[in-house]
């Protein structure tokens, strides 16, 4: 069955520290999988999807099918990235996406 | 602003009550997805339509239905509410199935 693990509730990190959200994932078969952020009082968004391999806000995620894992990187935390981000991954069924329970990332001044 | 827009924003009710909750998407996009958020919890998905046809479910109670309509909004009904149906639901949309998705800003669902 198909599942998304953020094992990390709560992220606190200083201004300019390295900041690593993981995500893992259960899948058998080719994932899609995506990274969303919803900053305080505004709408969840979507940040950046693995097949994009892109960076995003200085964010990259890169896609480990041997660890199942999808985490999300920024070498250099800024205090504007504090909020909700929440892996997600497309499912067999193209029309089901599965999210994780969400990472609260903190950074602090 | 990514356009989709959910109504009410908020609804208060009594456990035992039917609600609706409506959603209507990006314009031009054809798929809807309904999400539930409880405290503490990720995004459950619910349902999916394509262009008014239902195309997924998950974990969806037999108390919630849901349907999409010719102008492509959709609508989320919830009957016999109990307490734990309080959350916050989501509405997203995209192109076609499987994009990414474009969440609405949610309507907080409070039963007493």
């Amino acid at each position: 069955a198909q599942r998304v693990t953020q094992p990390e509730k709560l992220l606190s990190v200083f201004k300019g520290a390295p900041v690593e959200l993981k995500c893992n994932y259960s899948y058998s078969g080719s994932p899609e999988l995506f990274w969303y952020v919803q900053y305080s009082r505004q709408r969840l968004q979507l940040l950046l999807r693995h097949i994009s391999r892109e960076s995003i806000k200085g964010f990259t995620a890169d896609l480990n099918k041997g660890e199942t894992s999808f985490h999300l990187k920024k070498p250099f935390a800024q205090e504007e990235d504090s909020a909700m981000y929440y892996c997600a991954l497309r499912g067999d069924n193209f029309n089901k996406f599965y999210f994780g329970s969400g990472t609260k990332l903190n950074v602090k001044p | 602003d990514s356009g989709v827009t959910q109504t009410p924003k908020h609804l208060i009710t009594a456990t035992g009550q039917r609600v609706t909750l409506r959603c209507s998407p990006r314009s031009g996009d054809l798929s809807v997805y309904w999400y539930q958020q409880s405290l503490d919890q990720g995004l459950q998905f619910l349902i999916q339509y394509y262009n008014g046809e239902e195309r997924a479910k998950g974990n969806i109670l037999e108390r919630f239905s849901a349907q999409q309509f010719p102008d492509l909004h959709s609508e989320l009904n919830l009957s016999s509410l109990e307490l734990g149906d309080s959350a916050l639901y989501f509405c997203a949309s995209s192109v076609d199935a499987g994009r990414a998705q474009y969440f609405g800003p949610g309507t907080r669902l409070t039963v007493l």
